[in-house]
């Protein structure tokens, strides 16, 4: 069954160096997303990707954050220079449409850790 | 490698009422944790109960209750005195020891006036 892998699992690096998420969202899926968990709090919305352009993003996704879609299949979220504050649970989703009926389905996950 | 399974991909319940959703998983671990997301049409993530594997009390939030059969690997949720509000997608999720978090494909509850 077609489904959303997210590499690596664990990241863990020095505050202000940069990192590099990645995702392979399923193939036919056309709208990309990024969310993150910080321990012990919420799912919280990052940022949508369409048609090679971000369509959506929250206040979290400030200068810090960009997101692209190198080729054809990775779509990657990068954090230019890490905070401690950005040590959470990073989740990519991808869906077909952008409709509030449509699912998303998300990946396991990336745990970043920044010391 | 861990599963979740959420077989219903929608649901009506009429407001007032008391709806399910079933979610089962399968792992090879003793110690997890389990949650119920609700994703509104926000896109928000939001987390609606969890479950700690080694409680044997189900847990309850206000409405939201769980039913957690740890032998059989299910995991539902209960939602008693449905309100509009809580039309949304949910999600059963899984998190074991590599505190990977794996989700079910989700279930769309729809609330009836």
């Amino acid at each position: 069954e077609p489904e959303v892998t997210q590499t690596p699992s664990h990241q863990v690096t020095q505050m202000g160096q940069e990192v590099i998420l990645r995702c392979v969202p399923i193939s036919n899926h056309l709208y990309f997303y990024w969310y993150r968990q910080i321990l012990g709090q919420k799912v919280e919305f990052l940022v949508s990707f369409y048609n090679n352009e971000i369509s959506e993003k929250s206040e979290i996704f400030d200068d810090q954050f960009s997101v692209e879609r190198p080729d054809g299949s990775n779509f990657t979220l990068k954090i230019r220079s890490t905070k401690l504050e950005d040590s959470a649970m990073y989740f990519c989703a991808s869906s077909r449409a952008d409709r509030p009926n449509e699912k998303l389905f998300f990946g396991s996950g990336t745990q970043l850790s920044v010391l | 490698a861990q599963t979740v399974t959420q077989s219903q991909p929608e649901m009506s319940v009429q407001e007032a009422e008391t709806v399910t959703l079933s979610c089962t998983y399968d792992t090879s671990e003793s110690d997890y944790y389990l949650f119920w997301y609700k994703q509104p049409p926000s896109r928000q993530m939001i987390l609606v109960i969890r479950q700690e594997a080694y409680k044997q009390q189900n847990a309850t939030e206000n409405r939201f209750s769980v039913n957690f059969q740890k032998a059989a690997k299910s995991f539902s949720l209960k939602i008693s005195d449905s309100q509009l509000g809580d039309a949304a997608m949910y999600f059963c999720a899984y998190r074991g020891r590599d505190d990977k978090i794996i989700f079910g494909k989700g279930t769309r509850l729809h609330i009836l006036p």
